[in-house]
């Protein structure tokens, strides 16, 4: 199975900051590669797939880019309601895997 | 707006069976082009996908559950099942239901629709 790993783990960041949260795949995957947002208790909420395509509804805020192996999710302004955790997950091959997460705090 | 919910008992005891189930709302389960997917997540841990049905009935799993899991489809309730056996504690995690854009025998996908996830412990 294709092993996704994050970095940072955790990230700790003011309002209004620009941040970016790295995704890197084993193997290359294309561009297949989607980016949730987890608040607790809550589902995940897709805000990115296919590397860079912005979900509809998704603030302009929220950049992905990258493709093959390594892969960025770009804040370019955090708001309050962004401190959450952050996962990726590739569909390029069976079986479909995720990233473990990043944290997001508040500085 | 397509809806999802699943239901089902929060505890169960080793050695049975888990047994969930996704309601769906505001969309027809039959209607094609969707993996009905069952993904979990243990507690404070990351996620994990379980497999996922398409309306044709056609399954695909994980190969670390699979001979435990069957999904299967109910479309006259609107509804596609999860059924995993012989649990352990190890399988003690919130359980999503999601749906994902795909074809039949297609390529993986990503996923825009979700339950809100239930919690379901193994224990005795």
């Amino acid at each position: 199975a294709i092993q996704l790993t994050q970095s940072p783990s955790s990230l700790s960041a003011s309002v209004g900051d620009r941040v970016t949260i790295t995704c890197r795949a084993s193997q290359g995957i294309s561009r297949s590669l989607a980016w949730y947002q987890e608040k607790p208790g809550k589902a995940p909420n897709l805000l990115i797939h296919d590397a860079s395509n912005l979900e509809s509804g998704v603030p302009s805020r929220f950049s992905g880019s990258g493709s093959g192996t390594d892969f960025t999710l770009t804040i370019s302004s955090l708001q309050p309601e962004d401190f959450a955790t952050y996962y990726c997950q590739h569909f390029n091959s069976y079986p479909i895997t995720f990233g473990q997460g990043t944290r997001l705090e508040i500085k | 707006q397509v809806q999802l919910q699943e239901s089902g008992p929060g505890l169960v005891k080793p050695s049975q069976a888990l047994s969930l189930t996704c309601t769906v709302s505001g969309g027809s389960i039959s209607s094609g082009d969707y993996h009905w997917t069952w993904i979990r997540q243990p507690p404070g841990k990351g996620l994990e996908w379980i497999g996922y049905i398409y309306d044709s009935g056609y399954t695909y799993y994980s190969p670390s559950l699979k001979g435990r899991v069957t999904i299967s489809l109910d479309t006259s309730k609107n509804q596609f099942s999860l059924k995993l056996n012989s649990v352990t504690a190890a399988d003690t995690a919130v359980y999503f239901c999601a749906r994902g854009p795909g074809e039949l025998y297609g390529d993986p996908t990503y996923f825009h629709s979700w339950g809100q996830g239930t919690l379901v412990t193994v224990s005795s």
